[in-house]
């Protein structure tokens, strides 16, 4: 089974601050992995994929995740922190079934920028 | 360009009344089909997918069920409503192969 564990239901930052949401992943085969940002009363939208290319992903509106396979770990960075990234961000993992995907998402962590 | 549609918004139903919650996606073919429950604090539990017409596969036991009637449209439905099936469902679909799910605008359901 896959699971992850994001720390920390709440993260306030500063303007301009770094930007850090962790992720923790338990897997028993290679994963794959995932972060989602949502707006209030909105769907998800991918904001990048780890897929075993390359361990540092880069994805939209300037986040990147970095996959630690010694730590298990999947957290999600941004060098200066934007108002426009005050949302709710959400890790994911998924094994590979050969067709389709079913993901398995964590509980969600709430971003609030503060200006 | 591929779309996915949710409707409606949002719903308020009462207790035992019946449901139907639409998605259906545009410019694609074949797309793997997903529903998703997200409640307050919990994430998002997958509910149903499907990989192609009349083909579901249920995930966890409950007052749900779905069906998928033609290649780009997929129902969530219930018989009764129960107090529990409050929440925000997402509606979700990849292609064969893909990694990574494109999400509808979802449907807040409010069961009173």
């Amino acid at each position: 089974a896959q699971s992850v564990t994001q720390l920390g239901s709440h993260v306030s930052v500063s303007e301009g601050a770094l930007v850090l949401l962790r992720c923790n992943y338990s897997s028993s085969v290679p994963p794959y992995l995932f972060w989602y940002v949502q707006y209030p009363n909105q769907g998800l939208q991918l904001l990048l994929k780890y897929t075993s290319a390359a361990t540092l992903v880069k994805g939209i509106n300037g986040f990147e995740a970095e996959f630690k396979k010694s730590e298990t770990s999947f957290h999600l960075t941004k060098p200066s922190a934007h108002m426009s990234d005050a949302a709710e961000y959400f890790c994911a993992v998924s094994p590979y079934s050969g067709g389709y995907q079913k993901v398995t998402f964590g509980t969600g962590t709430k971003l609030q920028v503060i200006p | 360009s591929q779309t996915i549609h949710q409707w409606p918004a949002t719903l308020v139903q009462p207790v035992g009344s019946p449901l139907s919650l639409e998605c259906t996606v545009e410019g694609t073919s074949n797309p793997n089909l997903y529903w998703y429950r997200q409640a307050a604090g919990r994430g998002l539990q997958l509910l149903f997918y499907s990989v192609g017409i009349g083909q579901i596969s249920s995930e966890v036991p409950q007052n749900l069920s779905a069906s998928r009637p033609q290649d780009r449209q997929f129902i969530l439905s219930s018989k009764k409503l129960l107090l529990s099936d409050s929440g925000f469902y997402l509606c979700a679909w990849n292609t064969k192969g893909a990694l990574g799910y494109t999400f509808g605008s979802g449907t807040r359901l409010t069961v009173v």
